[in-house]
Parts: structure tokens; sequence; C-alpha cells
């Protein structure tokens, strides 16, 4: 069974520029998650979807961050512009329920971004 | 607000050794507890978790208690092998469904 796929790896991006990430969950996964984790710290989340409506978006900075999950399935995340402090690995994870059964998340293994 | 404090690391460990990793919580009722491991190079997974107090999870030899009495979750196993060298991150899911996570602890086991 194909994981969760995310795309770019890595990324390197000047202040005040964009960038989009990309994640395709497990097919059949209904709920699609995007964290941000900072080195030194854990994960942290930034949106949440169930099927293509979002759930939990309240820690995202809106702002700049911007996030789509046309048609249920694969999503991206944008930042416009970007900032020093964005500078993290962006997590993509989906699962089977909306959180409320197992709990369990499945994890891309993450885009990393550096902003300088 | 709810949170989750776990050891820093990094945790150096020769093979056979025993393994503690703490790990202690914060929440209003009665949330889940979970441990997610992250191998190198890939991404995080669920290892074990526990729903209710005094539960135990366990998976892969790895084992970790609901104290609801100390909040904690310690995540124990009793000889660690080389290919347990990962970062492991201690979570629990909080009234509202979400998962919140410590910062992770690095276990680098030596052979």
């Amino acid at each position: 069974e194909a994981g969760v796929a995310q795309s770019p790896r890595y990324k390197i991006i000047e202040k005040r520029q964009s960038v989009a990430f990309w994640c395709n969950p497990i097919s059949g996964h209904a709920t699609l998650y995007w964290y941000q984790q900072i080195l030194g710290q854990g994960p942290k989340l930034l949106i949440q979807f169930q099927n293509n409506g979002v759930v939990d978006d309240s820690q995202l900075p809106k702002d700049r961050f911007s996030a789509e999950r046309l048609k249920g399935v694969d999503s991206t995340l944008k930042i416009q512009p970007a900032k020093l402090e964005d500078s993290a690995v962006y997590l993509c994870a989906s699962s089977l329920d909306s959180g409320r059964g197992t709990g369990e998340l499945f994890f891309g293994e993450g885009s990393r971004l550096t902003v300088l | 607000g709810n949170s989750v404090t776990q050891m820093e690391g990094p945790v150096t460990l020769s093979e056979e050794a025993f393994l503690t990793i703490n790990c202690t919580y914060t929440a209003t009722g009665y949330p889940s507890l979970f441990w997610y491991v992250q191998y190198p190079g890939e991404g995080l997974q669920l290892l074990l978790k526990a729903t209710k107090a005094d539960d135990k999870g366990s998976n892969k030899g790895f084992e970790a208690t609901y104290r609801k009495e100390t909040t904690s979750f310690h995540l124990e196993k009793g000889s660690v092998q080389v290919s347990d060298s990962a970062v492991y991150f201690c979570a629990l899911r909080d009234s509202s469904y979400k998962l919140i996570f410590g910062s992770g602890t690095r276990l680098l086991v030596r052979p």
C-alpha cells in the first residue's frame, strides 16, 4: 500500500518569496492534516481537512498561509510571502477516520523549507 | 492549555540496555496518549497508544502505561537494539480530537 506522498522534499527560498507544497494521502483516507515542525519542537497542527472541508485551521497564519484540498484527495499548502520563522519541516498526514476513532495518523516524510 | 513534556535527548545507550524515555502531560479531562516514532529518512509512525488510565500500550517490545495520578506515559524497553535508533514523540489527543506532540527525544543505540 502506498504511503503519504509529499513534494518537494527540500526547498530553499528568499524571504518574501512564495512556496507551495503538495501532498497525496493514502487512498481512501478521508482526513488530511498539515503540520509544521520547527527544529527542536514537536509537530504543530496547521490545518485539518475532512474530505474537502476544513475542520480546524485555528493555528494557520491566514495572512500568509493557505491550503486547499480540491476533490477531497490531494492537497496543497502555500506560503506567501515567506518569513524567516517559516523555516521548518512541513508534514502531511492522513487518517482513515475523522480523528475520533483510533487516533492513528499516517505521516509523509515531510518537506523541509529553508527561508534565507 | 494542553501540553506534553518529554525528556531532552539525545539518549545514548549500548545495545541490550534498558530504555526509559519520560513523558508527562497537562490536559483537561481524560486524553488518549500515544507514542510515535520517526526512523531516519521515514515519516512518523504510531508505536503504541493507551486510551484510559492504567491502560498499557505495547508494540515491538516497547511498553508505556497511562498513569493518571502522575500524569505520565513513560516509554520503556527492556533490551534496545541498534535498529531502535530513532526520534520518539509522545502525544496526547485532546477533547477536540487534536493531537498535541512533545518535542521529541532522539535515541541512539550503539553496538
